[in-house]
């Protein structure tokens, strides 16, 4: 059974730093990953897909990395801000009939100022 | 603005009632899913839909039910609540089933007493 962690559940770094979010998993073979962000209160939304195929995604100040053999992926953040304060989920796709989303239980990053 | 709607944001109800939570997308998106959010548990999918008129089975299907009468509404109903129902319901959507960035709605927060 596909397991997804996230380590640490809560980070706090001064602004200006930059950081990485770790996401493993226990079953290498995998499908699609996906990174969250979720603010206090409110709903998912999207950042990044990294296709199993591909070894990193980047979005602006973002990068996620994907290494299917050691069951890895990372977000790194670059000169962190106060804005980025929140719960980022990574969520591995488990089927590729249904899109049944797999998450991890998040890490929950503040960025003082 | 496109995206997904849910109704109600929060919810209050009494054990053994019955529940419509609804969720509308406009984005003209094939597949919707309906997740809960639980601390120390994530998210997990209860039930999905590939296109309107057929629906399946997730992670946590008992106690609930959908139906995908069109393309944009994906209602979940508890037929008779109960307080471990307590949880946070997320609606998402994607343009194709499988292997697809998900789009997530604000949520519907629902206490069951």
């Amino acid at each position: 059974k596909q397991e997804v962690t996230q380590i640490p559940a809560a980070l706090s770094v001064p602004e200006g730093e930059n950081l990485v979010l770790n996401c493993s998993f226990t079953d290498s073979a995998i499908y699609n990953l996906q990174w969250f962000r979720q603010d206090p209160g409110k709903g998912l939304t999207s950042l990044l897909l990294i296709q199993s195929s591909q070894r990193e995604q980047t979005s602006g100040r973002l990068n996620a990395s994907l290494d299917k053999s050691s069951g890895r992926s990372t977000l790194y953040i670059a000169a962190s801000q106060p804005g980025d304060s929140a719960t980022y989920l990574c969520a591995i796709h488990g089927s590729s009939n249904t899109g049944k989303l797999i998450f991890g239980q998040g890490t929950t990053l503040q960025v003082k100022p | 603005i496109a995206g997904i709607t849910q109704a109600p944001t929060s919810q209050i109800l009494a054990a053994g009632r019955r529940m419509t939570l609804r969720c509308t997308q406009d984005m003209r998106h094939n597949a919707m899913y309906w997740y809960r959010q639980d601390l120390g548990l994530g998210l997990r999918l209860i039930h999905y839909s590939n296109t309107a008129g057929t629906t399946g089975k997730g992670e946590v299907p008992d106690g609930y039910s959908v139906s995908r009468a069109n393309t944009d509404d994906f209602p979940l109903t508890l037929a008779s609540a109960v307080p471990s129902q307590t949880s946070v319901y997320f609606c998402a959507s994607s343009d194709q089933p499988g292997l697809r960035l998900q789009f997530f709605g604000p949520g519907t927060r629902l206490t069951v007493l």
